[in-house]
């Protein structure tokens, strides 16, 4: 067990370019969840799977923002039409489902938007 | 929707013991947990409350009263390597885990 696994580590784009960000979670792990974090906050929710299911995402999140996990195993999250707002530490987790579930969180990928 | 809320920053000294509290507000309620989060680090696991009462895992305990949507971390014997964020988040039923914005801790010597 490697753990919850996200690349690239850094990112940096410029405003108007797109850009995608990978997470391989535990291999057992059906759920999957994709947070965003900012210096000074706590994680903040965008969306989760079960299984390739995607069953919430957040309200706050634009249309510019698109998440995918095409067979259940490893998700994809797209940010097109970057600003400079969008910079921040995108985290993935996953867990094993329950009411107890623990979440397993990646090391992260920071995104720098000049 | 949810709403917690955390003291933003704390210091204490090495081998005392430190306190940090979270209140709550939402519907639904379905466990609260606690993590910590070293600088440039990932959030790792410390605890979960569901019922009422206190968890105690060594050095850490939590506490939960849902009646007063209250929750707290007490760490007992501190450590410099105790220093980072702690932090509170809820879980509602059928919903992803919400984070508070962390309490940033820090143990001097």
């Amino acid at each position: 067990d490697t753990g919850v696994s996200q690349n690239p580590r850094h990112k940096i784009t410029k405003r108007g370019q797109n850009v995608t960000f990978r997470c391989d979670p535990i291999s057992e792990h059906n759920r999957l969840y994709w947070y965003r974090q900012t210096l000074g906050q706590g994680p903040e929710f965008l969306t989760y799977f079960q299984n390739e299911a995607q069953l919430e995402k957040s309200r706050l999140l634009s249309d510019r923002f698109s998440a995918e996990r095409p067979k259940g195993s490893f998700s994809t999250l797209e940010i097109q039409r970057t600003e400079q707002g969008d910079s921040a530490m995108y985290l993935c987790a996953s867990s094993g489902g329950g009411a107890n579930e623990k979440l397993f969180f990646g090391s992260g990928t920071q995104l720098s938007v000049l | 929707g949810q709403n917690i809320d955390q003291p933003t920053e704390m210091t204490a000294t090495e081998g005392a013991i430190v306190q940090i509290n979270c209140t709550y507000q939402t519907s639904g309620f379905n466990g609260l947990f606690w993590y910590q989060q070293h600088a440039g680090e990932a959030p790792t696991f410390l605890s979960y409350n569901v019922l009422d009462g206190l968890e105690e895992k060594g050095r850490f305990s939590s506490f939960l009263s849902r009646s007063k949507g209250y929750s707290y971390l007490l760490l007992k014997e501190l450590q410099m390597k105790d220093s980072a964020s702690y932090l509170c988040a809820v879980r509602q039923a059928g919903t992803a885990l919400i984070f508070g914005k962390g309490t940033t801790l820090s143990v001097s010597s």
